[in-house]
């Protein structure tokens, strides 16, 4: 049962342009959420989070918007550079059996910024 | 930024053999520590969680007893993958945080595991 979903595997886009990733999921009692970018063969490295209560969050060329309703969140990267080619999961927040809180991740976006 | 590293990057080793891999937060102590394990084109498996000083806390499906985790210090945490078979082999990545509650988790470099 996959509770974190990012239902494109792959994205292309021109360098320069706006680049969108979404990411869906079932749970609503997940109250925080983060994306992470992973080059092959590396760990994932922590881009932008966002508390359920609010609705957009910015970093510079970053931006991820929420949509609880809809139980929805996506990442907006503006403009869009070749070096941000990699592959993007989403994460959510659940707070384990242990007291612990856990991430849960998304199957992964692999975005191409092509030059 | 925090750093966590793992040890070693790489391993292959023979079916029935036991291998450990080491993570360790460099910069910060980490109460908390999970054990992830990558397939190709697939999303990061949590196998496990683990707070220093106490049992590791697996996930449904995860054998404890072939996946054996140690959070003996809050900068040390492995994970012994017991009498290894080919279908073990994988990318184990750990990560660590410095709170059991919501945070920034910083991930490891990864491992690959290479059963034969």
């Amino acid at each position: 049962d996959q509770q974190v979903k990012q239902n494109s595997p792959s994205l292309s886009v021109q360098e320069g342009r706006i680049s969108i990733l979404n990411c869906d999921y079932t749970n609503s009692m997940f109250d925080y959420f983060l994306w992470y970018k992973k080059y092959p063969a590396e760990g994932p490295t922590f881009l932008i989070s966002i508390s359920s209560i609010k609705d957009k969050n910015e970093d510079g060329r970053f931006t991820v918007f929420l949509n609880k309703s809809a139980k929805h969140l996506s990442l907006h990267i503006v403009p869009s550079q070749p070096g941000d080619s990699a592959v993007y999961f989403c994460a959510a927040s659940q707070r384990s059996t242990s007291g612990t809180y856990k991430y849960i991740f998304g199957t992964g976006t692999r975005l191409k910024v092509l030059a | 930024g925090a750093v966590v590293s793992q040890h070693p990057s790489r391993v292959i080793c023979k079916s029935g053999t036991s291998v450990k891999i080491e993570c360790r937060s460099l910069d910060f102590q980490a109460t908390t520590m999970f054990w992830y394990r990558q397939f190709p084109k697939q999303s990061l498996m949590l196998m496990a969680t683990s707070n220093e000083g106490s049992k590791a806390t697996y996930e449904q499906g995860v054998e404890k007893d072939k996946f054996l985790i140690n959070h003996a210090s809050l900068t040390l945490s492995t994970l012994t993958v017991t009498s290894a078979h080919p279908e073990d082999s994988s990318f184990y990545i750990c990560s660590a945080r410095q709170s059991p509650r919501r945070g920034e988790q910083y991930f490891g470099p990864g491992t690959r595991l290479t059963v034969t």
